[in-house]
């Protein structure tokens, strides 16, 4: 079955550090998108992408990069961790009809 | 921009009750909503996308409706059983527009 996959799931790292989050989709969709999601503000949009070399930013993008070289991966890259950044970050990719699928998540801790 | 409510943020009913979750949008113009459940610690499972030129879909107990015209989706569930007991979320999206903006989530509890 096709499927969008996150790694790694868990992970702890240090203030100033760079992380890299993966996302990988065999659908072959065009569409991708990077999401945090935090108690008391919900789903917020971080980047988002509608085909290769084709990145956006969204409503929470400072901090954050994405790169698009490939129609199956969108890695969401931290340059420099902060605490502020700890939350669970999904991955998720559309259809035309606009139909949203999502990874199982990735929670960053950022000490 | 885009902001979508979902009030109330927590229901518990009892299990075979028939319950209605509440949806509103700021920008009518919207491309498509799309409703989501989400259990604890999971990613979100896609339930029901309705596209601006529709007015209602279904999936077996779960219809959703559209009211372009006055900001408004429901989520009505029939027949509510333990196993549906999840956080449920609505998003929508701007014309011409993929991204989703999400609401906040009710959060269902149906009481065996």
């Amino acid at each position: 079955d096709a499927e969008i996959t996150q790694s790694p799931r868990h992970k702890i790292t240090e203030t100033g550090r760079q992380v890299t989050l993966a996302c990988h989709q065999t659908w072959n969709h065009n569409n991708m998108f990077w999401y945090r999601q935090d108690l008391g503000h919900g789903l917020r949009l971080i980047h988002y992408s509608y085909g290769v070399q084709d990145t956006n930013k969204g409503e929470v993008s400072d901090g954050y990069s994405v790169s698009r070289s490939n129609t199956e991966d969108l890695p969401l890259t931290l340059e420099s961790a902060a605490s502020s950044q700890t939350s669970v970050y999904f991955c998720a990719s559309s259809v035309s009809t606009g139909e949203l699928f999502f990874g199982e998540g990735s929670r960053l801790t950022v000490l | 921009k885009q902001e979508v409510t979902q009030i109330p943020a927590a229901l518990s009913v009892p299990e075979g009750e028939n319950l209605v979750l509440n949806c509103s949008f700021t920008d009518s113009a919207i491309y498509n909503l799309q409703w989501f459940r989400q259990d604890p610690g999971k990613g979100l499972t896609s339930l029901l996308l309705i596209q601006s030129s529709q007015r209602e879909q279904t999936s077996g107990r779960l219809n959703a409706s559209l009211d372009k015209s006055s900001g408004r989706s429901t989520l009505y569930i029939a027949a509510s059983q333990p196993g549906d007991s999840a956080t449920y979320l609505c998003a929508a999206s701007g014309a011409g527009s993929y991204q989703l903006t999400f609401g906040k989530g009710t959060k269902l509890s149906v009481i065996p």
